[in-house]
């Protein structure tokens, strides 16, 4: 089975500072990799995804992340924060079953909090 | 379009009662998705929907049932409810095709068992 690992779960940074999130996984075979977004008591909303090709995948809102295979890693970026980037963070996988329906499963979250 | 909507927004519950948690989706997507948030834990798949008529159990199913009522409407049914049960609850639907693995979430059902 699958696991994801998030390993700050808390990230504070100051405004227009960069920030990175740390997403590792653990699977023996071929992933889909995904970052969503949870402002206060709202849904998930995607941010970007990696399903194949370029290894660095740019998301909405001026994130980005790097899938790097050999680490098992897909680490969430972005140059510059905003105040309303304040939010929950998860990195969630699916190892694609070829069934059908194939459940995603998350890492923890990490809270960003901006810092004025 | 709506995307996926979910009723009811809050709910509290005593412990033993029942109750539906209802999800419906405007997409035409296949697959649909019960998933729990609790603190600290992310969110954990209850049980999903490949298709209309198909069900299958996820990570945490006991003390669930699920109906995928048709392609739109996926509902989640506490038969007794428990304090453990006390969680936000979110529904989602995907497509199936080789590029579209991304699931699209509803706003959630806070419920509390007391």
């Amino acid at each position: 089975a699958q696991s994801v690992t998030q390993l700050d779960s808390q990230v504070p940074v100051f405004e227009e500072a960069p920030v990175e999130l740390r997403c590792n996984y653990s699977s023996s075979v071929s992933v889909y990799l995904f970052w969503y977004v949870q402002y206060p008591n709202q849904g998930l909303q995607l941010l970007l995804k990696y399903l194949s090709g370029s290894t660095l995948v740019k998301g909405i809102n001026g994130f980005e992340a790097e899938f790097n295979k050999s680490q098992t890693s897909f680490h969430l970026r972005k140059p510059s924060v905003h105040i309303s980037d304040t939010a929950e963070y998860f990195c969630a996988v699916i190892v694609y079953s070829g069934g059908g329906a194939d459940g995603l499963t998350f890492g923890k979250g990490t809270h960003l909090i901006i810092q004025p | 379009n709506a995307g996926v909507t979910q009723t009811p927004k809050f709910q509290v519950l005593k412990t033993g009662q029942s109750m539906t948690l209802q999800c419906a989706q405007d997409m035409n997507h296949n697959s649909m998705y019960w998933y729990r948030q609790d603190p600290g834990m992310g969110l954990r798949l209850i049980y999903y929907s490949a298709s209309e008529g198909t069900t299958d159990k996820g990570e945490v199913p006991n003390g669930y049932n699920v109906s995928r009522l048709n392609k739109r409407e996926f509902s989640l049914r506490l038969e007794s409810a428990a304090p453990s049960q006390t969680s936000v609850y979110f529904c989602a639907s995907s497509e199936r095709g080789a590029g579209q693995r991304e699931q699209y979430f509803g706003p959630g059902t806070r419920l509390t068992v007391t």
